[in-house]
């Protein structure tokens, strides 16, 4: 039991690459997020998805782009990187809703120069 | 305002010592509340939810007011394993998400 796994860890790209984050969960979860955290911030939610099928702007979506490919899987993409986008990048389960615990992945650090 | 605030510390105690941490919050709608824990360069880890009745854990005591929208965390006898990151995190129903809270740096020297 994995629990929550993110690929890659670290990631270097150039202003305007596109890259997508990956993220997978095997404990039958319904629900999926996407965080980031940057220094003296909280975590930062960007994209989630409340059951697979469907997906919902958090407080910072501009720039990116979610799928939820089915219940296991949630990915991120950034079409075009911009150096503010710079940030460690977490996905987070939870069985369902915002009582319940949620389960962080280990991040990526991501780096856009 | 921001949603969730904590003071980012660092706190600075001994071995043995008891530490409080306050957090506040603005939306009075919110029903869930948590603690969770940050190590260095690692993922959050939920360390406790807070009811309304508080809640204890060991040597871990949550407490929520309502009245006055703050959710303390009381840690008695310090472990120098409990050096992290503590952040405070409520839930906003109106946008279906969790606030996190910027954290809470505890440092704890032998």
């Amino acid at each position: 039991n994995a629990g929550v796994t993110q690929t890659p860890k670290f990631q270097v790209l150039k202003t305007g690459q596109s890259m997508t984050l990956q993220c997978a969960q095997d404990m039958n979860h319904n629900s999926m997020y996407w965080y980031r955290q940057d220094p003296g911030m909280g975590l930062r939610l960007i994209y989630y998805s409340a059951s697979e099928g469907t997906t919902d702007k958090g407080e910072v979506p501009n720039g990116y782009n979610v799928s939820r490919l089915n219940k296991r899987e949630f990915s991120l993409r950034l079409e075009s990187a911009a150096p503010s986008q710079t940030s460690v990048y977490f996905c987070a389960s939870a069985l369902a809703g915002l009582s319940y615990e949620q389960y962080f992945g280990p991040g990526t650090r991501l780096t856009v120069t | 305002r921001k949603e969730v605030e904590q003071d980012p510390g660092p706190f600075n105690v001994p071995e043995g010592a008891t530490v409080a941490f306050n957090c506040t919050y603005s939306n009075s709608a919110s029903q869930s509340f948590f603690w969770y824990r940050q190590d260095c360069r690692k993922e959050p880890k939920l360390l406790m939810s807070v009811y309304s009745s508080g809640n204890e854990d060991g040597r871990f005591t949550a407490q929520l007011n309502r009245a006055s929208q703050y959710i303390s965390l009381l840690i008695r006898d310090s472990k120098l394993s409990d050096s992290a990151t503590y952040l405070c995190v409520v839930s906003m129903e109106y946008g279906n998400k969790l606030v996190f809270g910027a954290g809470t740096i505890l440092r704890v020297k032998s």
